[in-house]
């Protein structure tokens, strides 16, 4: 069974950083494409980034390149999400999501969510 | 970017009713389009792939439908668990992006 267990949200001021955890299990984590998706309190949902299976691809929503890095460990079978300069829009939940398939960008299986909330 | 548009945003449909919802893009994103389902306090669900195939697990009653820039997703007869809201996801062009969904109410 696959499962995504997220951590490290919190309240941050505005300008502060956090990095968001997501251990992974139940399936060769290395072969998989991972995505990161928030969804600010009752709104949509809006893909933030996705990082190929070796780590050596990344994508990012343009609201959040050169703030936001996506990173993983596959020794670790855990996935990250470094926030930085964030802004009072970044308050989302915030939900780790494995691919369908190896290279695939539709989302499977998702984590529970891990709140994210910026505020002074 | 492809923007992915929803309709309605709300129905208001009766168990056993058929629900059609829409999603309608900006530009073509050929087949690459996904259907999920959300409940409060819950995750998405994944319940269609490649405009028309199901998910591991997903109920026959759920159908979608479309091409290039119109998308149907078809549930042909409520089930009192599939109150919830409804989303279309592309992955034809970065950036990925999702409708702004359709919630499907108890008349």
């Amino acid at each position: 069974e696959v499962q995504l267990l997220a951590s490290g949200g919190g309240l941050v001021q505005p300008g502060g950083s956090l990095r968001l955890s997501c251990a992974a299990s139940g399936f060769t984590f290395s072969d998989y494409s991972m995505s990161w998706v928030r969804q600010a309190p009752g709104k949509g949902l809006e893909w933030v980034s996705t990082l190929t299976g070796g780590g050596h691809s990344t994508w990012y929503v343009d609201s959040v390149k050169g703030r936001f890095t996506v990173s993983r460990d596959n020794s670790k079978n855990t996935l990250y999400l470094q926030v930085n300069s964030l802004r009072a829009e970044d308050t989302a939940l915030y939900y780790c999501a494995k691919a369908i398939a190896p290279t695939s960008s539709y989302f499977e299986d998702w984590g529970q969510g891990i709140l994210v909330t910026v505020s002074s | 970017e492809t923007v992915l548009t929803q309709s309605p945003a709300t129905v208001s449909l009766s168990p056993g009713e058929r629900a059609t919802l829409s999603c309608r893009a900006s530009q073509s994103v050929s087949n690459s389009l996904a259907w999920y389902q959300q409940k409060p306090g819950q995750a998405p669900r994944l319940l269609i792939y490649d405009a028309s195939n199901r998910a591991t697990g997903i109920p026959a009653r759920f159908s979608g439908s479309g091409s290039g820039t119109d998308f149907t997703l078809t549930i042909s007869s409520l089930e009192p668990e599939d109150f919830a809201v409804y989303y279309c996801q592309q992955r034809n062009n970065w950036p990925l992006t999702f409708g702004g969904g359709t919630k499907v109410e108890i008349k």
